[in-house]
């Protein structure tokens, strides 16, 4: 069974600081996403990363490809309160065409 | 503008009365899902659609129909709710199922039965 594991299940910090979030699993993926998620809208995807050891940035988020393509890593610089939202990471399924595997997500807030 | 919307966005129901929520795409994508989200317990797909007339389960179908009738359209069917089905339920639609393609969302229909 291919499971994605986020960690923090959530994460309240003070603007301006920085954080890390997680997602691991003890498969294999040929790729993975990370989306965030505002409350009363649909999730919007971020970035995609199909590499092991790829980094992309994307202004102050900074997202990792593990070098075994197992695991991902979303960094976020001085966060600020527009950073607040569920943060989810999806992989494509090794066993089927049509379907993502998605993490439960983290709930991050940040503080003013 | 690139959306999907959903209809209703909020509806309160009883058990065993039929219920059906709406998705439309204007981007002309042939891949279209339902999910549902429930917390501590992410995404779950429910249906899924590769074209018009080509529908496959997805992990938990139990309780729902989907039918594919235009390529724009996807509605999710509940033929007799039951309060184990309340929760907030996502259409997506994306161009192809490539690694890097993007799913979009629309914005969430939050379902209550009792």
């Amino acid at each position: 069974t291919q499971l994605l594991e986020q960690s923090p299940q959530f994460l309240s910090i003070q603007e301006g600081e920085n954080l890390t979030v997680y997602c691991n699993s003890s498969s294999v993926f040929s790729s993975l996403q990370w989306y965030r998620q505002e409350p009363g809208e649909g999730p919007v995807l971020l970035v995609t990363v199909v590499t092991g050891g790829e980094v992309k940035k994307l202004k102050r988020l900074t997202f990792q490809f593990g070098d075994a393509r197992k695991d991902s890593s979303l960094h976020i610089t001085a966060a600020q309160p527009g950073d607040t939202g569920l943060y989810l990471c999806a992989a494509n399924n090794m066993d089927s065409n049509y379907q993502l595997i998605w993490g439960a997500g983290t709930k991050l807030i940040i503080k003013p | 503008e690139a959306q999907v919307t959903q209809n209703p966005r909020y509806l309160i129901t009883v058990t065993g009365k039929k219920l059906t929520v709406t998705c439309s795409q204007n981007m002309n994508h042939e891949y279209m899902s339902w999910y549902r989200q429930d917390p501590g317990l992410g995404l779950r797909q429910i249906y899924y659609s590769m074209n018009v007339e080509v529908t496959d389960k997805g992990d938990v179908p139990e309780g729902y129909k989907v039918s594919r009738k235009e390529k724009r359209n996807f509605p999710l069917i509940l033929e007799s709710p039951s309060p184990n089905q309340t929760s907030l339920y996502f259409c997506a639609s994306h161009s192809s199922w490539a690694i890097t393609d993007t799913q979009y969302f629309g914005p969430g229909t939050r379902l209550t039965v009792l």
